[in-house]
């Protein structure tokens, strides 16, 4: 049980173009989900906090235009990177927190590289 | 703000032997500290995990200790094997909503 999955796994954009990553609890119900983003070698960087059915919470320093956050389901939150630059180019990784309120399951990540 | 410190970065041990790592955290809030092994290109996997009302516990070869009067948790891994090898990271939470994590420590086991 408690499986996240993540689509895609990797892609390769161009720059200005928008890119949609899609994370999804597959058996259970997860009202809140996260957004991390992960450079090589480094911890992980909480980017935003996903509800279900309200506005994301950002991180200081993340720009919630740039990096829009919709959770329309109880299983299913979206990231689009709007406008993507090569600084862009990253590790994203999302995570549904489980029922009991306390575990977090990762997806399996996203490698995005904007060219 | 919130952090949490984890000690060593990189820790390198021979197989069999005990593996150590330390954590110490700032928000006396805390009440829930996972840890996560995540192996190269791979998600990270909650391998164990505890609650502040215990002060121990063991799962097979990996124990994590709390102390929460100096805001300490420890992840102890017993006869290391060379599928350890991975960047392990400890976390602290408050009642499930933020989760602060830790710079990570990668665990080398040489065989």
């Amino acid at each position: 049980g408690a499986v996240v999955s993540q689509h895609p796994s990797w892609v390769i954009c161009k720059s200005g173009t928008s890119v949609k990553i899609e994370c999804r609890s597959l058996d259970f119900q997860a009202t809140t989900m996260f957004w991390y983003r992960q450079f090589p070698k480094q911890s992980l960087m909480l980017m935003a906090t996903s509800n279900e059915g309200s506005k994301a919470t950002y991180e200081q320093g993340v720009e919630k235009d740039k990096f829009l956050i919709n959770h329309a389901s109880l299983t299913l939150s979206t990231l689009t990177v709007t406008s993507a630059h090569p600084e862009d180019s990253s590790f994203y990784i999302c995570s549904a927190r489980s029922p009991d309120g306390d575990t977090q399951y990762f997806g399996p990540g996203t490698r995005l590289t904007v060219l | 703000g919130e952090n949490v410190e984890q000690h060593p970065s990189t820790l390198s041990v021979q197989e069999g032997d005990s593996a150590v790592i330390k954590c110490t955290y700032s928000d006396s809030a805390s009440n829930y500290f996972p840890w996560y092994k995540q192996e190269l290109g791979k998600r990270p996997q909650l391998i164990i995990d505890i609650r502040s009302n215990v002060g121990e516990k063991k799962d097979q070869r990996i124990a994590v200790t709390l102390n929460k009067t100096a805001k300490h948790f420890s992840l102890h891994i017993t006869e290391t094997q060379p599928e350890d090898s991975a960047v392990y990271f400890c976390a602290a939470s408050t009642g499930g909503f933020k989760t602060i994590f830790g710079a990570g420590t990668r665990l080398f086991v040489k065989a």
